[in-house]
């Protein structure tokens, strides 16, 4: 079975400039979650999609960046503009739908993003 | 709101050695989860050990064990007979159980360093 995969790697940009991060879960897990690693800090959740619904966005910093998962299969994450404080590492992560105890997180390998 | 420390940015030990990375969280909530993950070097995150609050046993896998002290709200990892591919960032996870899903709060990691 093959892992959650995030695509790009790493991404430069500049300031105001717009970037988009790509999620694939693990094929058949209805949740979806972003966490984003800001320089030195601990990781924070963005968001938590089930299936192609925002279940809970509370994480999400500001108006710039915008989640979807159309089709409820990959996600991406858009930063538009992109600001100097979103450098940071974003995770994304994937569990099955579990009606009661509590699913492993996998998670994927990550995206760095850098603002210059 | 939960808030997870890791009060040792970085730790280094022998091979062969025990070590033990500390963690305290902080909660009102009675039911929840701990995890401890671990990021090396490749970048993957993956699941090292999870304890369910309830369960007053600790958890164990292999060479890692936990410490959970549920009154003192502390989560110790200890990684028995450490090797080398134990070099990674360890993060300590606090997950809460609600009606919208999983939401990880993390702490800002231990970087361990396994010497040989």
């Amino acid at each position: 079975e093959a892992g959650v995969t995030q695509f790009p790697s790493h991404s430069v940009i500049e300031k105001g400039q717009t970037v988009t991060l790509r999620c694939d879960p693990i094929s058949g897990h209805d949740n979806l979650y972003w966490y984003r690693r800001v320089m030195g800090k601990e990781i924070k959740f963005l968001l938590h999609f089930v299936k192609e619904s925002k279940q809970d966005e509370s994480g999400m910093p500001n108006n710039r960046f915008l989640a979807e998962r159309t089709g409820g299969t990959y996600s991406t994450l858009k930063v538009q503009p992109a600001e100097l404080e979103d450098s940071g590492v974003y995770f994304c992560a994937s569990t099955r739908s579990s009606g009661r105890g509590t699913d492993t997180q996998y998670f994927g390998p990550g995206t760095r993003l850098t603002v210059l | 709101a939960q808030t997870v420390t890791q009060s040792q940015p970085e730790m280094s030990v022998q091979e062969a050695e025990t070590v033990t990375l500390s963690c305290t969280y902080d909660t009102s909530e009675n039911n929840y989860y701990l995890f401890w993950y671990k990021q090396p070097p490749s970048r993957q995150m993956i699941l090292v050990i999870r304890q369910e609050a309830y369960k007053q046993q600790n958890a164990t896998e292999n060479r890692f064990s936990v410490n959970f002290q549920k009154a003192a709200k502390s989560f110790s990892l200890k990684i028995s007979d450490s090797q080398l591919g134990d070099t990674a960032m360890y993060f300590c996870a606090f997950m809460r159980r609600d009606n919208y899903g999983q939401n990880f709060v993390f702490g800002p990691g231990t970087r361990l360093s396994v010497l040989p």
